[in-house]
């Protein structure tokens, strides 16, 4: 059975950083991209960035590009999201999804970052 | 880029159907057939509903169906029930290798 499960939310004060990190299992990690999602308070789905299988492909969107790096350990089964720069807005329980142009088919339970001083 | 445009809220009576549309661009939801849908219930995770445009996952109830025309996806639920009450997003890869979500759609079941 596919179990992604998200750890290192937190309260950070603005400015500061956070890394994110994806455990998987039940499933070949290497074979699939990997993203990170996020969902403010009583908000919408916001995708946040993508990282192919091998790390040769990865994007973000425009409101983290320059703060925010997505990675990967194949040979932990793991995906991480380094965050910094963080403001209010950032505020938002973060999904990590297996998938990409195909769907996300599996998603974990999320992490909560809270970003305030 | 902007989020694609979902209705806010829809709603149907047990057994009815219902439709929620998702308008995008041609550099989107027109351009590729890459739409996928998304239930939320409160406070649980996103789940795959409906991927490239109108396949369903394994698992998925065959009263939900995807399909498109233009810049505009649908997903149709039919012989609603009370479990399907949840939020509903929209997505689509884009000619920008980034995926944009719609809003979401509120079912309410009557």
């Amino acid at each position: 059975e596919v179990h992604l499960v998200e750890s290192g939310g937190g309260l950070v004060k603005p400015g500061g950083s956070l890394r994110l990190s994806c455990a998987a299992s039940g499933f070949t990690f290497s074979c699939c991209s990997m993203n990170w999602v996020r969902q403010a308070p009583g908000k919408g789905l916001e995708w946040v960035s993508s990282i192919s299988s091998r790390s040769s492909y990865i994007y973000y969107a425009d409101s983290v590009k320059g703060r925010f790096t997505i990675s990967r350990d194949n040979a932990k089964n793991s995906l991480y999201l380094q965050m910094n720069s963080l403001r209010a807005e950032d505020t938002a329980v973060y999904y990590c999804a297996r998938g990409f142009t195909e769907g996300f088919d599996f998603w974990g339970q999320g992490t909560l970052v809270t970003v305030s001083s | 880029q902007s989020a694609l445009t979902q209705p806010a809220s829809v709603s149907g009576s047990p057994g009815q159907s219902i439709t929620i549309s998702c308008t995008g661009t041609s550099s989107d939801v027109g351009g590729y057939n890459y739409v996928s849908w998304y239930q939320q219930h409160p406070g649980r995770a996103p789940k795959l509903m409906i991927y490239d445009v109108s396949k369903r996952p394994s698992g998925v109830s065959n009263r939900f169906s995807g399909s498109k025309s233009g810049n505009t996806a649908s997903l149709t639920i039919s012989g609603l029930q009370a479990e399907d009450e949840a939020a509903y997003y929209c997505s689509s890869h884009t000619s920008y290798s980034i995926v944009l979500f719609g809003g979401g759609t509120k079912l309410t079941v009557l």
